[in-house]
Protein backbone atom coordinates (compact mmCIF):
# COMPACT_ATOMS: atom_id res chain seq x y z
CA UNK A 1 0.00 0.00 0.00
CA UNK A 2 1.64 3.28 -1.02
CA UNK A 3 1.06 6.06 0.17
CA UNK A 4 3.01 8.30 -1.31
CA UNK A 5 3.36 8.23 -4.82
CA UNK A 6 5.87 9.75 -7.66
CA UNK A 7 4.61 8.22 -10.71
CA UNK A 8 6.88 9.42 -12.99
CA UNK A 9 9.68 7.58 -12.80
CA UNK A 10 12.15 9.83 -14.49
CA UNK A 11 11.72 13.89 -16.70
CA UNK A 12 13.83 15.65 -18.78
CA UNK A 13 14.19 18.99 -18.65
CA UNK A 14 16.43 21.86 -21.01
CA UNK A 15 18.45 24.13 -18.73
CA UNK A 16 16.95 26.89 -18.47
CA UNK A 17 13.41 25.54 -18.78
CA UNK A 18 10.79 24.62 -16.05
CA UNK A 19 11.24 21.20 -14.34
CA UNK A 20 7.93 20.11 -12.40
CA UNK A 21 7.97 17.23 -10.11
CA UNK A 22 4.59 15.37 -8.84
CA UNK A 23 3.96 13.55 -5.74
CA UNK A 24 0.13 12.04 -4.62
CA UNK A 25 -0.26 10.99 -1.11
CA UNK A 26 -3.59 8.84 -0.16
CA UNK A 27 -3.40 9.32 3.73
CA UNK A 28 -5.19 12.90 5.42
CA UNK A 29 -3.15 12.10 8.36
CA UNK A 30 0.30 13.54 6.87
CA UNK A 31 0.51 17.24 7.50
CA UNK A 32 3.75 17.55 6.65
CA UNK A 33 5.59 17.49 3.10
CA UNK A 34 9.28 17.60 2.17
CA UNK A 35 11.65 17.21 -0.64
CA UNK A 36 14.84 15.27 -0.99
CA UNK A 37 17.33 15.73 -3.77
CA UNK A 38 19.66 12.33 -4.15
CA UNK A 39 23.22 11.15 -6.04
CA UNK A 40 23.81 8.24 -6.59
CA UNK A 41 26.20 6.65 -3.70
CA UNK A 42 25.15 9.01 -1.31
CA UNK A 43 22.25 9.98 1.21
CA UNK A 44 19.08 12.26 0.56
CA UNK A 45 19.32 15.53 1.35
CA UNK A 46 16.91 17.93 2.18
CA UNK A 47 15.51 20.55 -0.02
CA UNK A 48 11.72 22.09 1.18
CA UNK A 49 9.47 21.26 2.59
CA UNK A 50 5.89 22.49 3.46
CA UNK A 51 3.50 22.30 6.10
CA UNK A 52 -0.32 21.24 5.04
CA UNK A 53 -1.24 25.15 6.79
CA UNK A 54 0.07 26.84 3.81
CA UNK A 55 -0.48 25.67 -0.12
CA UNK A 56 2.85 27.41 -0.98
CA UNK A 57 6.07 27.35 0.04
CA UNK A 58 9.41 28.99 -2.14
CA UNK A 59 13.11 29.27 -1.26
CA UNK A 60 15.24 30.57 -4.23
CA UNK A 61 15.05 28.75 -7.75
CA UNK A 62 12.78 25.79 -5.55
CA UNK A 63 8.87 26.26 -4.75
CA UNK A 64 6.43 23.76 -3.39
CA UNK A 65 2.97 23.77 -4.05
CA UNK A 66 0.50 21.81 -1.97
CA UNK A 67 -2.95 20.74 -3.20
CA UNK A 68 -5.17 19.44 -0.14
CA UNK A 69 -7.99 18.75 -1.51
CA UNK A 70 -6.54 17.12 -4.07
CA UNK A 71 -3.87 15.15 -1.92
CA UNK A 72 -0.79 16.80 -4.39
CA UNK A 73 2.09 18.20 -4.13
CA UNK A 74 4.44 19.77 -6.88
CA UNK A 75 8.07 20.69 -7.01
CA UNK A 76 8.86 23.39 -9.09
CA UNK A 77 12.60 24.08 -10.18
CA UNK A 78 13.15 27.18 -12.38
CA UNK A 79 15.57 27.26 -14.04
CA UNK A 80 16.74 23.84 -14.12
CA UNK A 81 20.47 23.72 -14.17
CA UNK A 82 22.79 20.70 -15.19
CA UNK A 83 23.69 20.22 -11.46
CA UNK A 84 19.88 19.72 -10.54
CA UNK A 85 19.60 15.93 -11.94
CA UNK A 86 19.17 13.70 -9.19
CA UNK A 87 16.46 11.58 -8.24
CA UNK A 88 14.13 13.52 -6.00
CA UNK A 89 11.95 11.84 -3.87
CA UNK A 90 9.16 13.17 -2.02
CA UNK A 91 8.20 12.48 1.99
CA UNK A 92 5.26 12.53 4.19
CA UNK A 93 4.59 13.36 7.60
CA UNK A 94 2.17 11.98 9.70
CA UNK A 95 2.65 14.27 13.22
CA UNK A 96 0.98 11.76 15.77
CA UNK A 97 3.72 8.90 14.04
CA UNK A 98 6.87 9.16 16.08
CA UNK A 99 8.57 11.20 13.22
CA UNK A 100 8.64 8.77 10.54
CA UNK A 101 9.37 9.35 7.04
CA UNK A 102 7.27 7.96 4.00
CA UNK A 103 8.59 8.25 1.05
CA UNK A 104 7.31 7.93 -2.77
CA UNK A 105 9.74 5.98 -5.34
CA UNK A 106 11.17 8.87 -6.61
CA UNK A 107 11.38 10.61 -9.75
CA UNK A 108 14.99 10.62 -11.96
CA UNK A 109 15.47 14.57 -13.28
CA UNK A 110 17.98 14.73 -16.13
CA UNK A 111 18.42 18.57 -16.74
CA UNK A 112 20.03 18.81 -20.82
CA UNK A 113 22.38 21.22 -21.07
CA UNK B 1 30.41 20.29 12.32
CA UNK B 2 30.47 16.79 10.71
CA UNK B 3 27.24 15.50 9.15
CA UNK B 4 26.14 11.99 9.54
CA UNK B 5 28.50 9.26 9.67
CA UNK B 6 27.80 5.87 8.74
CA UNK B 7 30.03 3.09 8.47
CA UNK B 8 31.03 0.91 6.39
CA UNK B 9 30.02 2.65 2.79
CA UNK B 10 29.95 -1.06 1.63
CA UNK B 11 29.71 -4.73 3.65
CA UNK B 12 29.67 -7.67 1.73
CA UNK B 13 28.45 -10.89 3.61
CA UNK B 14 27.60 -14.52 2.95
CA UNK B 15 24.33 -15.85 3.56
CA UNK B 16 24.04 -16.88 7.45
CA UNK B 17 26.65 -14.09 8.52
CA UNK B 18 25.72 -11.33 10.78
CA UNK B 19 25.58 -7.25 9.42
CA UNK B 20 26.60 -4.56 12.01
CA UNK B 21 25.98 -1.18 10.32
CA UNK B 22 27.04 1.92 12.58
CA UNK B 23 25.25 5.10 12.50
CA UNK B 24 27.26 8.43 14.34
CA UNK B 25 24.25 11.01 14.61
CA UNK B 26 25.58 15.03 13.80
CA UNK B 27 26.69 16.90 17.28
CA UNK B 28 23.91 17.86 19.52
CA UNK B 29 21.07 14.92 17.83
CA UNK B 30 19.77 12.44 19.92
CA UNK B 31 17.26 11.26 17.87
CA UNK B 32 17.93 8.49 14.94
CA UNK B 33 16.30 7.07 12.07
CA UNK B 34 16.88 4.01 9.88
CA UNK B 35 15.65 3.81 6.62
CA UNK B 36 16.09 0.81 4.21
CA UNK B 37 16.18 1.25 -0.03
CA UNK B 38 15.37 -1.72 -2.07
CA UNK B 39 16.81 -0.96 -5.80
CA UNK B 40 14.36 0.88 -7.44
CA UNK B 41 12.68 1.75 -4.42
CA UNK B 42 11.79 4.28 -2.18
CA UNK B 43 13.25 4.51 1.53
CA UNK B 44 10.92 2.58 4.02
CA UNK B 45 11.13 3.47 7.60
CA UNK B 46 12.43 1.19 9.87
CA UNK B 47 13.72 2.57 13.08
CA UNK B 48 12.92 5.77 15.32
CA UNK B 49 15.44 5.69 18.62
CA UNK B 50 16.64 8.39 20.73
CA UNK B 51 19.54 7.56 23.35
CA UNK B 52 18.96 4.38 24.98
CA UNK B 53 15.24 3.89 23.88
CA UNK B 54 13.03 2.98 20.79
CA UNK B 55 10.47 5.02 20.15
CA UNK B 56 9.18 3.41 17.05
CA UNK B 57 10.29 -0.41 15.51
CA UNK B 58 6.75 -0.77 13.44
CA UNK B 59 9.34 -0.94 10.17
CA UNK B 60 11.29 -3.20 11.45
CA UNK B 61 11.24 -7.03 10.55
CA UNK B 62 9.96 -9.41 13.42
CA UNK B 63 12.88 -11.52 13.26
CA UNK B 64 16.96 -10.94 12.82
CA UNK B 65 16.74 -7.48 13.06
CA UNK B 66 17.40 -5.10 15.54
CA UNK B 67 18.78 -1.75 16.48
CA UNK B 68 20.50 -0.23 19.38
CA UNK B 69 21.31 3.75 20.48
CA UNK B 70 23.64 3.58 23.38
CA UNK B 71 23.74 6.38 26.09
CA UNK B 72 27.77 6.44 24.50
CA UNK B 73 28.97 5.51 20.66
CA UNK B 74 26.97 4.95 17.24
CA UNK B 75 23.64 3.56 16.62
CA UNK B 76 24.12 -0.02 15.62
CA UNK B 77 21.58 -1.53 13.23
CA UNK B 78 21.97 -5.59 13.40
CA UNK B 79 21.06 -7.98 10.99
CA UNK B 80 21.44 -11.53 12.14
CA UNK B 81 21.83 -14.35 9.23
CA UNK B 82 21.38 -12.70 7.10
CA UNK B 83 19.93 -13.41 3.69
CA UNK B 84 20.12 -12.49 -0.49
CA UNK B 85 17.04 -10.12 -0.05
CA UNK B 86 18.50 -7.71 3.21
CA UNK B 87 20.65 -6.70 0.03
CA UNK B 88 20.15 -3.29 0.21
CA UNK B 89 21.35 0.66 1.03
CA UNK B 90 20.49 1.23 4.86
CA UNK B 91 20.23 5.07 5.89
CA UNK B 92 20.65 6.49 9.30
CA UNK B 93 19.55 10.24 9.20
CA UNK B 94 19.52 12.51 12.55
CA UNK B 95 17.40 15.36 14.41
CA UNK B 96 18.34 17.66 16.69
CA UNK B 97 14.33 17.30 18.08
CA UNK B 98 11.79 14.78 17.43
CA UNK B 99 8.79 17.36 16.29
CA UNK B 100 7.40 16.52 12.83
CA UNK B 101 8.68 19.61 11.42
CA UNK B 102 12.45 18.94 12.24
CA UNK B 103 14.27 18.74 9.53
CA UNK B 104 16.36 15.46 9.25
CA UNK B 105 19.55 14.66 8.18
CA UNK B 106 20.99 11.82 6.57
CA UNK B 107 24.14 10.18 6.13
CA UNK B 108 26.07 8.27 2.89
CA UNK B 109 24.38 5.41 3.62
CA UNK B 110 25.92 1.79 4.09
CA UNK B 111 25.43 -0.43 0.92
CA UNK B 112 24.88 -4.33 2.29
CA UNK B 113 25.05 -7.08 -0.73
CA UNK B 114 24.56 -10.69 0.65
CA UNK B 115 26.49 -13.29 -1.91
Amino acid sequence: DQQVKQNSPSLSVQEGRISILNCDYTNSMFDYFLWYKKYPAEGPTFLISISSIKDKNEDGRFTVFLNKSAKHLSLHIVPSQPGDSAVYFCAAVHSGSARQLTFGSGTQLTVLP
Amino acid sequence: NAGVMQNPRHLVRRRGQEARLRCSPMKGHSHVYWYRQLPEEGLKFMVYLQKENIIDESGMPKERFSAEFPKEGPSILRIQQVVRGDSAAYFCASSRWGAANTEAFFGQGTRLTVV
